[in-house]
């Protein structure tokens, strides 16, 4: 049985990085069958996808983040993690790692999702 | 980017209605269409994809139609187990994108 988890600290500064964990159990994020990928929700915008991390760590991210988020994976602990720098409030939500299966060009089809945590931008 | 909307935003229906919901595509994604049921404090769970395959386990009276631009979700019966938020999500072009989500209640 696939499960994903996230951890990592539920209050941030505002200027500094917000980082996060997820960790996956009953899969591997060695398979190349898979992007693991990242996407927080919101009151003020919604379900917003961040982007996605492949087994030989290449990775992909929304434009309105790019030069903001960093994505790696580490196979020998099977976990891949998120890293947003230069927080402010805006950036607080609840924030999911999700399994997307690759299905040639598509990205997009997230079948596994971790619980969520809550992130909080405040000083 | 492509801008994916949803009518209604909330409705309230009585257990056994046919309930429909809508999703309209800024522009042409064909069947790449996701729609996912969300219940309070839990993660989004899939349950169509490719605009109108039922995921294995997800219950028959849960179905979803249409290409293009314009797409439909309908719950054939509405449940009390069946009262949460769904969002449709387009995948055709990067990134992908939710809709703002329809809220479904009991009257």
């Amino acid at each position: 049985q696939v499960q994903l988890q996230e951890s990592g600290p539920g209050l941030v500064k505002p200027s500094q990085t917000l980082s996060l964990t997820c960790t996956v159990s009953g899969d591997s994020v060695s398979s190349g069958d898979y992007y693991w990928t990242w996407i927080r929700q919101s009151p003020v915008r919604g379900l917003e996808w961040i982007g996605y991390v492949y087994s030989n760590g290449h990775s992909y991210t929304t434009s309105s983040l790019r030069g903001r988020v960093s994505l790696s994976v580490d196979t020998s602990k099977n976990q891949f993690s998120l890293k947003l720098t230069s927080v402010t409030a805006a950036d607080t939500a609840v924030y999911f790692c999700a399994r997307d299966p690759v299905r040639g060009q598509l990205v997009g089809s997230f079948d596994y999702w971790g619980q969520g945590i809550l992130v909080t931008v405040s000083s | 980017d492509i801008q994916m909307t949803q009518s209604p935003s909330s409705l309230s229906a009585s257990v056994g209605d046919r309930v429909t919901i809508t999703c309209q595509a800024s522009r042409d994604i064909s069947n790449s269409l996701n729609w996912f049921q969300q219940k309070p404090g839990t993660a989004p769970k899939l349950l169509i994809h490719d605009s109108s395959s039922l995921e294995t386990g997800v219950p028959s009276r849960f179905s979803g139609s249409g290409s293009g631009t314009d797409f439909a979700f309908t719950i054939s019966s509405l449940q009390p187990e069946d009262v949460a938020t769904y969002y449709c999500q387009q995948y055709d072009i990067l990134p992908p994108r939710f809709g703002p989500g329809t809220k479904v209640d009991l009257k």
